[in-house]
């Protein structure tokens, strides 16, 4: 059964800390996508990765967070300092052969996408 | 940009009851419209998708329609049951170069027995 791994599950740390969150995507997998989910403004996107390389990151802190994908089977989503508005559930996605830029891969069937189980971040 | 709106926020129904939950986005470029189920405390799972092309979506008890002119999904559940309750997503992907996700910020379903 292929799923998203993420780790840690939960993480309690004091503001400043630097906080690093993980994700497996699913292997064979070439799309990956990080989102953090608030009560008060739901799912946001912060990063986009497509074949590793990083397509959208807009959504994301720049002065504080980075997103990073340093081989196929990892990607990383820091956050340095912490803040405790930071505090949220993050989550990673992986899909297959999105349609992109440079042309696409086959449409069909290609589109889901398969979340992990989320961080859930607390910065006291 | 690419807003979706996901009414009623919260509903409760007794078991066995047909529902309907409601999805509207503001541009009607889309790709494709996904339904995703989430529990307490956990991930999102994929319920169906319906690509810009096609009108509706079957699985089970759910049916998802698509009026992508009129910027709606609609998600049907039959004969709801206790185990149906959770939260229900809403997200479109755009056409473009990044084909984002937009989510709406779900229904709360509560089917009692």
């Amino acid at each position: 059964d292929a799923r998203v791994t993420q780790t840690p599950r939960h993480k309690v740390t004091e503001m400043g800390q630097e906080v690093t969150m993980r994700c497996q995507p699913i292997l064979g997998h070439n799309t990956v996508f990080w989102y953090r989910q608030t009560m008060m403004q739901g799912l946001e996107l912060l990063a986009y990765f497509r074949n590793r390389a990083p397509l959208d990151d807009s959504g994301m802190p720049k002065d504080r967070f980075s997103a990073e994908m340093p081989d196929a089977t990892l990607a990383t989503l820091k956050i340095q300092p912490s803040e405790p508005r930071d505090s949220a559930v993050y989550f990673c996605a992986s899909g297959l052969g999105l349609p992109g830029l440079a042309g696409g891969l086959n449409k069909s069937g290609a589109n889901v996408l398969t979340f992990g189980a989320g961080s859930r971040l607390t910065v006291l | 940009k690419q807003e979706v709106t996901q009414i009623p926020a919260a509903l409760s129904v007794p078991e066995g009851e047909n529902l309907v939950l409601n999805c509207s986005f503001t541009d009607s470029a889309i790709y494709n419209l996904q339904w995703f189920r989430q529990d307490p405390g956990k991930g999102l799972t994929s319920l169906l998708l319906i690509q810009s092309s096609q009108r509706e979506q079957t699985s089970g008890r759910l049916n998802a329609s698509l009026d992508k002119s009129s910027g709606r999904s609609t998600l049907y559940i039959a004969a709801s049951q206790p185990g149906d309750s959770a939260t229900y997503l809403c997200a479109v992907r755009g056409r473009g170069s990044n084909y984002k996700l937009t989510f709406g910020k779900g229904t709360l379903l509560t089917v009692n027995p």
